[in-house]
């Protein structure tokens, strides 16, 4: 059974950083690219970026280039998404993804719960 | 950018036919995934390639795409079905995943 489980929630301060992850279970985790979604509260999905964990070919949106970094440890079949000096505005529900076939996301995670406030 | 176009809302009595649009510029080119997404859950996966169920979705759930607007039909409506539904494709063009804005389906 393909499982993808995210780490519990965090509470931050302005400016601090902060390494969210996702485990991946039940597929071979190198052989299919995990995405992260963002949805703000009370609003909608948008997309973040993916990474291939095979050979950590990483895409960004334009949205979040920059903003954010994509990770993955194949070794422990981990997926990571990072802030470096987060924002009130980073304040949000995170999922992780698994694209099994072009181009959707078959499973989610259960989501991380970031608030970012002083 | 590419953009999907949903409407925020629709409502249906249940037993009746929901039908949520999601428009953009020839979107009968591409590829067009449905997500359902129930308050306190993450998205759920109803139909993708335009009109595919995955395993364990009911038949109830269909989807259809032409010309600027791909629809996703809910048949025989139940109260279960109150959710917020996302469309979703991959832009060819820029390598970009877009969401469209997501609608509110309420039973009523």
């Amino acid at each position: 059974e393909v499982q993808l489980v995210q780490s519990g929630a965090e509470v931050k301060k302005p400016g601090e950083s902060l390494k969210i992850s996702c485990k991946g279970s039940g597929y071979s985790f190198t052989s299919y690219w995990i995405g992260w979604v963002r949805q703000m509260p009370g609003k909608g999905l948008e997309w973040m970026g993916i990474i291939y964990p095979g050979d950590s070919d990483t895409r960004y949106s334009p949205s979040f280039q920059g903003q954010v970094t994509i990770s993955a440890d194949k070794s422990i079949s981990t997926a990571y998404l990072q802030w470096s000096s987060l924002k009130a505005s980073d304040t949000a529900m995170y999922y992780c993804a698994i694209r099994l076939r072009p181009y959707y996301f078959d499973y989610w995670g259960q989501g991380t719960l970031v608030t970012v406030s002083s | 950018s590419y953009v999907l176009t949903q409407p925020p809302s629709v409502s249906v009595a249940p037993g009746k036919t929901a039908r949520i649009t999601c428009g953009g510029n020839n979107i009968g080119s591409k590829s067009v995934h449905w997500y359902q997404q129930k308050p306190g859950q993450a998205p759920v996966l109803v139909i993708y390639y335009d009109s595919d169920r995955p395993s364990g979705i009911p038949e109830r759930f269909s989807g259809s795409n032409s010309g600027n607007t791909a629809t996703l039909t809910i048949s025989r409506v139940e109260a279960g079905d109150e959710a917020d539904y996302y469309c979703q494709v991959w832009d060819s063009s820029s390598d970009l995943w877009v969401f469209g804005g997501g609608t509110k389906l309420t039973v009523l």
